[in-house]
């Protein structure tokens, strides 16, 4: 693995289901981050973890949960899903001297 | 939270200069990013601003001035690759980064 990778690429699910997004790095870097982007909206943070074992809420975290368990991985989980939740997710981690941020390919969601 | 502004739509023909404004207002500043997202992919890292001044990377230049709560970003001899939107992102205090709307800059031939 090189960088930051997503699973699934795209995913249709019905409402009420429930559906976890996978992020994984390679970067060894403490922070990770959700993002959804919506026409229009730009990217908006969901939840972010600043090292293994925390975890902290953005600006959209109603409908969604995450978890560090170690710091490679960071899984979405959206307990049950609504149409609003239909976005393309990106995951992203910081390191480096200036803490910049990198992405990862991003899930293309959709509710139904 | 942050406000963050900038326009949605640039036009330019290839081999020109297109310059996208953008202003902010935050509580506390930690850094400017510009981030570029090609249709369908994710956004890459293109510069960093923390200072006030201008950073060039070869055909891009990015600019800051905390005091105004303004930046940026230059694209010189365009070419139809960076048809593409440009986000500019600004690191708060509590080290959050909040994204603008974006700019959708289209190169033409």
């Amino acid at each position: 693995i090189a960088g930051i990778t997503q699973a699934p690429t795209s995913q249709i699910l019905a409402a009420g289901r429930r559906m976890t997004l996978r992020c994984t790095q390679d970067m060894r870097h403490n922070a990770m981050y959700w993002y959804r982007q919506d026409l229009g909206l730009g990217l908006r943070l969901i939840h972010y973890s600043n090292t293994a074992g925390t975890t902290g809420k953005g600006e959209v975290p109603d409908g969604y949960s995450v978890s560090r368990a170690n710091t490679d991985d960071f899984p979405l989980t959206l307990a049950s899903a609504v149409p609003s939740q239909t976005s393309v997710y990106f995951c992203a981690s910081s390191g480096g001297d200036t803490d910049t941020q990198y992405f990862g390919p991003g899930t293309r969601l959709t509710v139904l | 939270g942050q406000n963050i502004d900038q326009p949605t739509e640039m036009t330019a023909t290839e081999g020109a200069i297109v310059q996208i404004n953008c202003t902010y207002q935050t509580s506390g500043f930690n850094g400017l990013f510009w981030y570029q997202q090609h249709a369908g992919e994710a956004p890459t890292f293109l510069s960093y601003n923390v200072l006030d001044g201008l950073e060039e990377k070869g055909r891009f230049s990015s600019f800051l001035s905390r005091s105004k709560g303004y930046s940026y970003l230059l694209l010189k001899e365009l070419q139809m690759k960076d048809s593409a939107s440009y986000l500019c992102a600004v690191r708060d205090g509590n080290y959050k980064l909040s994204f603008g709307a974006g700019t959708t800059v289209t190169v033409r031939a």
